[in-house]
């Protein structure tokens, strides 16, 4: 069975930074694409960001470019996000995403960013 | 980027009635519209994929179909479980991959 366990979510101050992680198990991690999603309060999803499966090609919003940035340890089957200069607008539930042949197939929970004040 | 507009924005069913949830993408996505599924609290769900092939363990009262800009999702008879909200999202042209703003089915 496939699991995405997302953690490293908290409540952090403007221009603060954070760490996401995500420990995957279930399926062979280095042969997959992975990707975040996140959503606001009360609004839809919106992708954020990729990374191939060797971390040889990263990809990232327009809103988070320079700001994020994305890897992975096939090691240790997980997937990070590391995130500085946050801006309230990043305030939302951040999903770790599994992609098969251009879909993404699973996700995890989700772990709850807060950018406030 | 491509721009994924669904309608409407809430759609209210009785149990045991069809409903019909619409996607369009500003520009052709060919086949490459998925559908996932979202409860509260809950990971989202893949339902439907290249527009109309249904994930695995999907079950059959659900449908997709349409190719390049106009989508639908059908429910062929709602079940209780089946009240959440849905989302549309291209991968034709990425990056980003887009998704629509969600459809809300909600019991009538």
């Amino acid at each position: 069975e496939v699991q995405l366990v997302e953690s490293g979510g908290a409540a952090v101050q403007p221009g603060g930074s954070l760490r996401l992680s995500c420990a995957t198990s279930g399926f062979t991690f280095d042969d997959y694409t992975m990707h975040w999603v996140r959503q606001a309060p009360g609004k839809g999803l919106e992708w954020v960001s990729l990374i191939t499966w060797d971390g040889g090609s990263t990809f990232y919003a327009d809103s988070v470019r320079g700001r994020f940035t994305i890897s992975r340890d096939n090691s240790k089957n997980s997937l990070s996000l590391q995130m500085h200069s946050l801006r309230t607008e990043d305030t939302a539930l951040y999903y770790c995403t599994k992609e098969r042949l251009r879909i993404i197939d699973y996700w995890g929970q989700g772990t709850l960013v807060t950018v406030s004040s | 980027e491509i721009v994924m507009t669904q309608s409407p924005a809430t759609l209210s069913v009785s149990p045991g009635e069809r409903a019909t949830l619409s996607c369009r993408a500003s520009q052709s996505v060919n086949s490459m519209l998925a559908w996932y599924q979202h409860k509260p609290g809950q990971a989202p769900r893949l339902l439907i994929y290249e527009a109309s092939t249904r994930a695995t363990g999907v079950p059959a009262r659900f449908s997709g179909s349409g190719s390049g800009t106009d989508f639908t999702l059908t429910i062929s008879s709602l079940q209780s479980e089946d009240f959440a909200v849905y989302y549309c999202q291209q991968y034709h042209n990425w990056p980003p991959e887009t998704f629509g703003q969600g459809t809300k089915v909600e019991i009538k």
